[in-house]
């Protein structure tokens, strides 16, 4: 049950696109479609953002979008916007438990 | 509007014990499989339990697996988290979230509660 490696922080200018990386394994990431991505703005609630690999829940922007190959997803933001800027955790399903990924901190320039 | 609101957290010696309460409105409860999500300060966020619908079937993370206990009362919507043993590294917000139905990803998330191990 180790967490998903996600890089620690990346960075866009309002208008650009950024991609985070969510690294598992054949155990829980390479192994099930139940990818799901989740937004935690400092001192709030995590918010889920992407369900089921690239599924967006009613309400959020089609400017978050979610891919994986392999044993690694993705989160992209396009059109990157102030109110991004946020920390962003993956989390697969892993057969009974579930595994989160070390987070990653998107700072708008 | 779905509402999950835990209660029971504090400041709490080494090897002492916690109950948290989740009280949920707004939905059917006995539905949605439960789980406690917690993130200690200024980390990132760790699923700790799962329980079934009906509260026979649970899962823990390592590290809390038989210091920890997960329960439910239906009738109540109410969901429980009994701690025994609790070290400094069990200081976190605790989070009651719902497991989406037939799903894997957590839809809904309570305010959370603080919880300090320390002495």
């Amino acid at each position: 049950q180790s967490a998903l490696t996600q890089p620690p922080s990346v960075s866009g200018s309002p208008g650009q696109s950024v991609a985070i990386s969510c690294t598992g394994t054949s155990s829980d990431v390479g192994a099930y479609k139940d990818v799901s991505w989740y937004q935690q703005h400092p001192g709030k609630v995590p918010k889920l953002i992407i369900h089921d690999v690239n599924k967006r829940p009613s309400g959020v922007p089609d400017r978050f979008s979610g891919s994986k190959s392999g044993n690694t997803a993705s989160l992209t933001i396009s059109g990157l916007q102030a109110d991004d800027e946020a920390d962003y955790y993956c989390c697969s399903y892993a057969g009974s438990p579930y595994v989160f990924g070390t987070g990653t901190k998107v700072t708008v320039l | 509007e779905v509402q999950l609101v835990e209660s029971g957290g504090g400041l709490v010696q080494p090897g002492g014990s916690l109950r948290l309460t989740c009280a949920a409105s707004g939905l059917t409860f006995s539905s949605y499989w439960m789980s406690w999500v917690r993130q200690a300060p200024g980390k990132g966020l760790e699923w700790v339990a799962n329980i079934r619908q009906d509260g026979g079937e649970n899962f823990f993370v390592d590290s809390v697996r038989g210091r920890f206990t997960i329960s439910r009362d239906n009738a109540k919507n109410s969901l429980y988290l009994q701690m025994h043993s609790l070290r400094a590294e069990d200081t976190a917000v605790y989070y009651c979230a719902t497991i989406a139905v037939a799903q894997s990803f957590f839809d809904y998330w309570g305010q959370g509660t603080l919880v300090t191990v320390s002495s």
